[in-house]
């Protein structure tokens, strides 16, 4: 199994100023039609999870451009550019290229300080 | 507009099954695949598996194999998950969710239920 690991686990962060997050995989996942597989999800309090970045670095539909995601293979960050108080939530990022299965990394909780 | 409606709160004993239903709206039921998702209170989200609208082909995560069925019923639009032999580790929000074309369909959920509670006591 694709196992995945984030960094930190708790971010207190400043409205205004900017805030990353990391996710590592266990394995690449970059697919052979040059997409990475890994998807950005944050989950606000007592809401379901909403899709931030698709394919390591494609914003969805509706989501500010303060978010943006990068990397590739196995290393990604989640970059907001300037944290607004909305922001506020646990982010998740999920490998989507394994097959028998996909994978959430254990989430990072976004508080302002 | 896309909406996927799950159906409401449910309690089970140790032992019992439990099935959740989604209903889709909005769009072509059998053009995308339902994910279920699954989060135990206080934890993280887990993926379940999903099932293709479209032929009912599944996949399992592999640690639901053989107690995790998924099912569809394309005229009503609506997907189901019933999960059997429940235990107290089996407590959580379920959630259904669908694809995106922007991610070959099945690799990202652009579209989330609002979750079921599912609790497990005696």
């Amino acid at each position: 199994d694709v196992v995945m690991t984030q960094s930190p686990l708790y971010l207190p962060v400043t409205p205004g100023e900017p805030a990353s997050i990391s996710c590592r995989s266990s394995q690449s996942l970059l697919h052979s039609n040059g997409h990475n597989f890994l998807d950005w999800y944050l989950q606000k309090p007592g809401q379901s999870p909403q899709l931030l970045i698709y394919l390591g670095s494609f914003r969805a539909s509706g989501v500010p451009d303060r978010f943006s995601g990068s990397g590739s293979g196995t290393d990604f960050t989640l970059t907001i550019s300037r944290v607004e108080a909305d922001d506020v939530g646990v982010y998740y990022c999920m490998q989507a290229l394994q097959t028998e299965g996909f994978t959430f990394g254990p989430g990072t909780k976004v508080d302002i300080k | 507009q896309v909406q996927l409606v799950q159906s409401g709160t449910e309690m089970k004993k140790p032992g019992a099954s439990v099935k959740i239903s989604c209903k889709a709206s909005g769009y072509t039921f059998a053009n995308f695949a339902i994910s279920w998702v699954r989060q135990a209170p206080g934890q993280g989200l887990e993926w379940m598996g999903w099932i293709s609208a479209y032929n009912g082909d599944t996949n399992y995560a592999q640690k639901f194999q053989g107690r995790l069925s998924m099912t569809t019923d394309t005229s009503t639009s609506t997907a189901y998950m019933e999960l059997r032999s429940l235990t107290s580790d089996d407590a959580a929000v379920y959630y259904c969710a669908r694809g995106s074309p922007f991610c070959s369909g099945n690799n990202c959920y652009s579209y989330w239920a609002q979750g079921t509670l599912v609790t497990v006591s005696s």
